[in-house]
């Protein structure tokens, strides 16, 4: 099973700035998943990384919001940019191995 | 549109006795659906997996049903433990489109 680092675990920002969030996988992988987890709400998908390609991204998110980098096949970032109250929220990245997901620790935002 | 409904947001049972959780779906035809374990401050822990084909699945004390018909998935823990305490979360795929359901939130009273 893959295991995920992924920092910082939580932060608190002020509101037009913006956060960056890794994530290092143990092993390659083709493509890593970043998540959004709202208080009392499903995991939704932002966007899926793939190395030496564009993002993919899900209806409702674009690029300039949530710019994605893949390096390489073991590390992602993702990058909250211009941030307002209303991206507070748990942001998880993950990785899909033998059809199961495997996901990072989180981390939890606040914007003030 | 696609909906997944959790029976509910908290569920609260006492040590030793089954909780069952439900996952209901629809306008969806998933290939096969998991169920997830979430602890506070940490990422969602595979569980279960259970294919469309398959009616029911068993490992340890977690047992899941998957019924096509009903669009429905029941997920038991039996003799349930403090331990047992979390939020459990169902997802369903339909290759490569993976979405789950916002969770139910389990306590197990001693």
């Amino acid at each position: 099973s893959a295991v995920i680092s992924q920092k910082p675990s939580r932060d608190i920002c002020q509101r037009g700035t913006s956060l960056t969030i890794q994530c290092q996988v143990d092993s390659q992988v083709t493509m890593m998943f970043w998540y959004r987890q709202q208080p009392g709400q499903s995991l939704t998908l932002i966007a899926t990384a793939n190395q030496g390609s564009e993002a993919t991204y899900e209806s409702g998110f674009v690029i300039d919001k949530f710019p994605i980098s893949r390096p390489n096949l073991t590390f992602s970032t993702l990058t909250v940019s211009n941030m307002s109250p209303e991206d507070s929220s748990i942001y998880l990245c993950s990785v899909e191995q033998g059809e199961k997901l495997f996901f990072g620790s989180g981390t939890q935002l606040s914007v003030l | 549109s696609q909906k997944i409904e959790q029976n509910s947001e908290a569920l609260n049972i006492q040590e030793g006795k089954t909780a069952t959780l439900t996952c209901n779906y629809t306008n969806y035809s998933p290939a096969y659906l998991q169920w997830y374990r979430q602890d506070p401050g940490r990422g969602p822990v595979f569980l279960l997996l259970i294919r469309e084909n398959e009616k029911e699945k068993r490992k340890e004390r977690l047992k899941v049903t998957f019924d096509t018909t009903l669009k429905q998935s029941l997920f038991h823990i039996t003799a349930s433990q403090p331990a047992d305490s979390a939020t459990y979360l169902c997802a369903l795929d339909s290759y490569s489109d993976m979405r789950f359901g916002a969770g139910t939130r389990l306590t197990v009273k001693p």
